[in-house]
């Protein structure tokens, strides 16, 4: 069963700091990694995607990736109160014809002025 | 660009009566998805189409959902008869292809909320 593992939160950080969103997955074969985020009653928005070990910045957004250790990771500066949504991890499916998005629960973040 | 259209917003039917979604995707996305949310939980795939055939329907429980895609663009979702359990909002999204590295980028429509009482 391939799994993609969240802390369900709340995730609760001052405004200005950084939060650090965390995931990890059981498909070792996996090559692409996506994180979407979830305003309440609203669906989910593309953030960012990663495909290669390290870093990849985009503004205030930072993905991190570690294959190695399954691990991939949002980090979001100077955090908003506008921030404040799920963060929901997905990883494509390393095999198959059609490889499918393995979703996380997501994690709740909250950040306070 | 416009994006992913979805209706009704918003639906609520008893136990037992049937209901449909519809979905129009992004211009030029081959590729069609439709999730289900549950509160709480992230989506869970119905299905996919590649054009207007099916890829993958595992997850689809058939027995009371279906779903089309007539001429690869627009897509329904029926449920008959509805459960309680089936009380969820169900995305839509597109994408260009699916396969592929950098051809995945999944983009979601605003959602059905269905409450079946």
């Amino acid at each position: 069963q391939k799994e993609v593992e969240q802390n369900s939160g709340p995730l609760s950080v001052p405004e200005g700091a950084i939060a650090s969103l965390n995931c990890t997955y059981s498909d070792r074969g996996s090559q692409s990694f996506f994180w979407y985020r979830q305003y309440s009653g609203k669906s989910p928005e593309l953030i960012m995607f990663i495909y290669s070990n390290g870093d990849k910045e985009d503004g205030r957004f930072t993905a991190q990736l570690n294959k190695a250790s399954q691990y991939v990771s949002l980090l979001i500066r100077d955090s908003q109160p506008s921030d404040s949504a799920t963060y929901l991890c997905a990883v494509k499916e390393g095999a198959g014809n059609n490889r499918k998005l393995i979703w996380g629960l997501g994690t709740s973040l909250a950040v306070n002025p | 660009e416009a994006g992913v259209a979805q209706s009704p917003r918003y639906k609520i039917i008893e136990k037992r009566q049937s209901v449909a979604f519809w979905c129009n995707p992004i211009s030029g996305h081959a590729t069609l998805y439709w999730y289900q949310q549950i509160l709480g939980q992230g989506p869970k795939l119905l299905i996919q189409f590649q054009n207007n055939g099916v890829v993958d329907d595992s997850q689809l429980p058939k027995d009371r959902f279906s779903a089309e895609r007539l001429k690869g663009v627009d897509s329904t979702l029926k449920i008959q008869p509805a459960k309680l359990e089936d009380s969820a909002v169900y995305l839509c999204a597109s994408s260009l292809v699916s396969i592929g590295r950098g051809a995945y980028e999944q983009y979601f429509g605003p959602g059905t909320r269905l409450t079946v009482t």
